[in-house]
């Protein structure tokens, strides 16, 4: 398959236990998140977004926090299983020039899941 | 239902020579994207188009074009291809501009000799 990234950052966890993903955003205007998930050989996956005026929101197995304050974003894992092996990204929407609006992609994390 | 459809799933090019990567989707979906994915980078905007008749610049939009053909289809050229665009090329798509869950397609891996 293809090849994501061979110098991500990587988080290694036993099967079982909570991952816990960060994120760091550099713009203070940004005020919407995604994380993305992606497998070997294939395109990103949505995982969970957040809008700026949240500050947690939580789906099946995964809650995403946000940190206003100090621009900072964390994907959390519950119960963190082999089938969660990929790269996450986290995504802003990042406000360009005339009104428009970019999604950007941070550079990754690699997790990995011991059995 | 396919999703979002990218051709060729492979490319290798010659220094200078030209190609065109074709993005199709099947989702009535109003905006697509084209990115670039480098070992050790994250997804890097090259252009996008929020609906259908409008394109507009990324990150690194530099040595390519694009064509917003119809709702469907959206396709990045690259009119002299250089050794610095050999990468992995995703196309993507939204109902909503920037905004929402993005469709992604399974990749095209592009080397330029």
């Amino acid at each position: 398959g293809e090849s994501v990234g061979l110098h991500l950052p990587t988080l290694s966890v036993q099967e079982g236990d909570n991952s816990i993903i960060n994120c760091a955003y550099s713009n203070s205007a940004s005020d919407y998140f995604i994380w993305y998930k992606q497998e070997s050989g294939k395109g990103p996956q949505f995982i969970i977004d957040i809008r700026s005026n949240m500050d947690k929101r939580q789906g099946q197995r995964v809650t995403v926090l946000l940190n206003k304050t100090v621009k900072h974003l964390s994907l959390q894992i519950a119960a963190t299983q082999p089938g969660d092996s990929a790269v996450y990204f986290c995504a802003e929407k990042r406000p360009g020039k005339d009104s428009s609006y970019k999604l950007i992609f941070g550079s990754g994390t690699r997790l990995l899941v011991r059995p | 239902n396919a999703g979002v459809t990218q051709t060729p799933k492979f490319q290798v090019l010659k220094t200078g020579q030209s190609m065109t990567l074709q993005c199709a989707q099947d989702m009535n979906h109003n905006s697509m994207y084209w990115y670039r994915q480098d070992p050790g980078m994250g997804l890097r905007l090259i252009y996008y188009s929020a609906s259908e008749g409008t394109t507009d610049k990324g990150e690194v939009p530099n040595g390519y074009n694009v064509s917003r053909l119809n709702k469907r289809e959206f396709s990045l050229r690259l009119e002299s291809a250089a050794p610095s665009q050999t990468s992995v090329y995703f196309c993507a798509s939204s109902v909503l501009p920037v905004t929402g869950e993005l469709f992604f397609g399974e990749g095209s891996r592009l080397t330029v000799l």
